[in-house]
Parts: structure tokens; C-alpha cells; sequence
């Protein structure tokens, strides 16, 4: 099966900095890989997806790349401010068989400083 | 538009109890996940419903663990007997299709078993 392994397990930067996650993935047939938000106690959330069809996709201070040759995609979030702190997941699926499955990563908490 | 409905939020049961949680996903979605999320860790896939079949179901311990989508809408989730080991918070998702469709998370039940 899929396996998703996610670092850095935490990271600390000052509001303003950038902040990258990197995941790498193990089924080359995994075609679909979203990033998902997760503040204290609430429900993960959908911040950004991308599809094997394309290297990178943007939305405002929030980009994911994807390198299919080397299996591994990262999220980069510009100017943090301290409502980016929250743990970030990424996950891996592959829909060819007509449905998807979701691998997730262990998860990065990610904590901004003012 | 209304979320994935979870109930309850928390439980506490001792182990050997049975406990059943409830999901309602949004309207009209026809994939229904349920997951468990252990502290620090990313959500693993227990099971995927499709309609009212299930599509995957895998990593479900399915000694203890059963869950059912009775005409295709709400699904429940059951445990019995407890574990310790099966403290966790259990979140149920639903996308549209189950394809490479966005998966809405629900709040999530917590479950402490002592």
C-alpha cells in the first residue's frame, strides 16, 4: 500500500518568514495529493490540492509543488502570520480504480511567532 | 451549505464497553469515510463507503470494529469490547463521488477509554 512520510515533524518561524513541508510518497500510481489544516481541536480542513498533471499550483501565500519523478510534493506558505500555527497533513491517493484513498503524513505542526 | 454531523463529541467508556458513534455527511455526497486519528499522528482510513457498499475496508479491526451506511446516508460506527489502545478521535468525511473530490471532515468524536 501507500506510504506518506512527512517532515519536519514541528517547525518554529517568525511571522513574515516562509515556511516549506516536504512529503515524499511510495505508489508511483498515485495521481492526487491535498494538504490539509488542522487547528487545536477542530476538523482537518482542505487548504490546497494539486493533480499529477501539473508541477505547482498556487493560492495567494500558499503553493504546493510536485515532483512525480522523484515522488515527493511540499507545501510553501509566504509572510506566516500567526494564524498559519496549526498542524498541516499531507496525503497521497491514487483514484485509478475508480474511487480514492487518502495516505496521510504524520502531520507538521507548524507554530508562528509575532 | 450544512457540514458532516458527528455525535457524540466526546465518550468516555471503560474497556471491554462498546460505544457507537454516529456520522451524518453532507447532502447528497455519495463517499462516507470514517477515520481514527490518534494523538500526534495523521488520520488512518478505517473504512470507505460507497452509496451503501463498502469500497474499502482494510485496516478495520474487524474483530471489534463494525460500521454500516443503512440507504446510503448516515453511518455508524461501532466498537466492542474497548481496547486502550483505541483512544482516539474518530472523524468521518464525506467527498461527492469518491474519486478525487475534495473530503469534507466532520468535527470528530473523542473517545477516551480508561
Amino acid at each position: 500500500g501507500e506510504n506518506v512520510e512527512q517532515h519536519p515533524s514541528t517547525l518554529s518561524v517568525q511571522e513574515g518568514d516562509s515556511a516549506v513541508i516536504k512529503c515524499t510518497y511510495s505508489d508511483s500510481a498515485s495521481n492526487y495529493f491535498p494538504w490539509y489544516k488542522q487547528e487545536l481541536g477542530k476538523r482537518p480542513q482542505l487548504i490546497i490540492d494539486i493533480r499529477s498533471n501539473v508541477g505547482e499550483k498556487k493560492d495567494q501565500r500558499i503553493a504546493v509543488t510536485l515532483n512525480k519523478t522523484a515522488k515527493h510534493f511540499s507545501l510553501h506558505i509566504t509572510e506566516t502570520q500567526p494564524e498559519d500555527s496549526a498542524v498541516y497533513f499531507c496525503a497521497a491517493s491514487n483514484a485509478n480504480s475508480g474511487y480514492s484513498t487518502l495516505t496521510f503524513g504524520k502531520g507538521t505542526m507548524l507554530l508562528v511567532s509575532p | 451549505e450544512a457540514g458532516v454531523a458527528q455525535s457524540p463529541r466526546y465518550k468516555i467508556i471503560e474497556k471491554r464497553q462498546s460505544v457507537a458513534f454516529w456520522c451524518n455527511p453532507i447532502s447528497g455526497h455519495a463517499t462516507l469515510y470514517w477515520y481514527q486519528q490518534i494523538l500526534g499522528q495523521g488520520p488512518k482510513l478505517l473504512i470507505q463507503f460507497q452509496n451503501n457498499g463498502v469500497v474499502d475496508d482494510s485496516q478495520l479491526p474487524k474483530d471489534r470494529f463494525s460500521a454500516e451506511r443503512l440507504k446510503g446516508v448516515d453511518s455508524t460506527l461501532k466498537i466492542q469490547p474497548a481496547k486502550l489502545e483505541d483512544s482516539a478521535v474518530y472523524l468521518c468525511a464525506s467527498s461527492s463521488s469518491g474519486r478525487t473530490d475534495t473530503q469534507y471532515f466532520g468535527p470528530g468524536t473523542r473517545l477516551t477509554v480508561l
